[in-house]
């Protein structure tokens, strides 16, 4: 049973626009939420993260929106870049299990010009 | 050299073959991570090390050995492996204080077993 799921596999977006990218999770154990960004060869890169006592929060560009609730957690990219074109993984952590992070199967970002 | 090395970057071996993924941190963690990558499905977390103690092992075949000398160091030994074997392994690390979930991910080897 998966219990971190990206239901996009994939995501085109034009440069300028918002990229918007969905993550949903079954766990509600879970507190702790991440971003990561993984470019083809390289390992991922930790992007942002969000905690449960938390319903956003702001980097730069990157934005993380979480809605306990409804299981729901976003990522928004505003605006979006053609460096951003990766694929981008939702991950999960709960309390007592810190070094223990479940991991969604990733949505492919292309920022077209 | 900063940040999470692993080597090689990828490997071909046959099956009866016996060869060691090997991953190094710089970053003064002491938790470090075996996860394994095969297309279309999510990263599977495999081993977690922690102060160098093994803390998780996700009922991974015994064909799949790790070993932690010391914090920076993680090793991955392989052998008598199977072609659905064929992934990409990454390494992580991360702190063991507390302070963060975020886990800090090498480059990967792709292994290809023939």
């Amino acid at each position: 049973d998966q219990q971190v799921k990206q239901n996009s596999p994939s995501l085109s977006v034009q440069e300028g626009r918002i990229s918007i990218l969905n993550c949903d999770y079954t766990n509600s154990m879970f507190d702790y939420f991440l971003w990561y960004k993984k470019y083809p060869a390289e390992g991922p890169t930790f992007l942002i993260s969000i905690s449960s006592i938390k319903d956003k929060n702001e980097d730069g560009r990157f934005t993380v929106f979480l809605n306990k609730s409804a299981k729901h957690l976003s990522l928004h990219i505003v605006p979006s870049q053609p460096g951003d074109s990766a694929v981008y993984f939702c991950a999960a952590g709960g309390t007592g299990t810190a070094s223990k992070l479940t991991f969604g199967t990733g949505t492919r970002l292309q920022v077209t010009l | 050299e900063t940040g999470v090395t692993q080597t090689p970057r990828h490997l071909v071996m046959g099956m009866t073959n016996k060869k060691s993924l090997k991953c190094e941190q710089h970053l003064g963690h002491n938790a470090m991570y075996w996860y394994k990558q095969s297309a279309k499905k999510p990263l599977e977390l495999m081993f977690v090390y922690s102060l160098e103690e093994r803390v998780e092992n996700n009922s991974v075949p015994s064909r799949f050995s790790p070993e932690c000398p010391n914090s920076s160091h993680l090793f991955l030994h392989l052998h008598t492996l199977q072609p659905e074997d064929s992934a990409l392994y990454l390494c992580a690390s991360s702190p063991r204080d507390g302070s963060s979930y975020e886990q800090y991910f090498g480059p990967g080897t792709r292994l290809t077993v023939t």
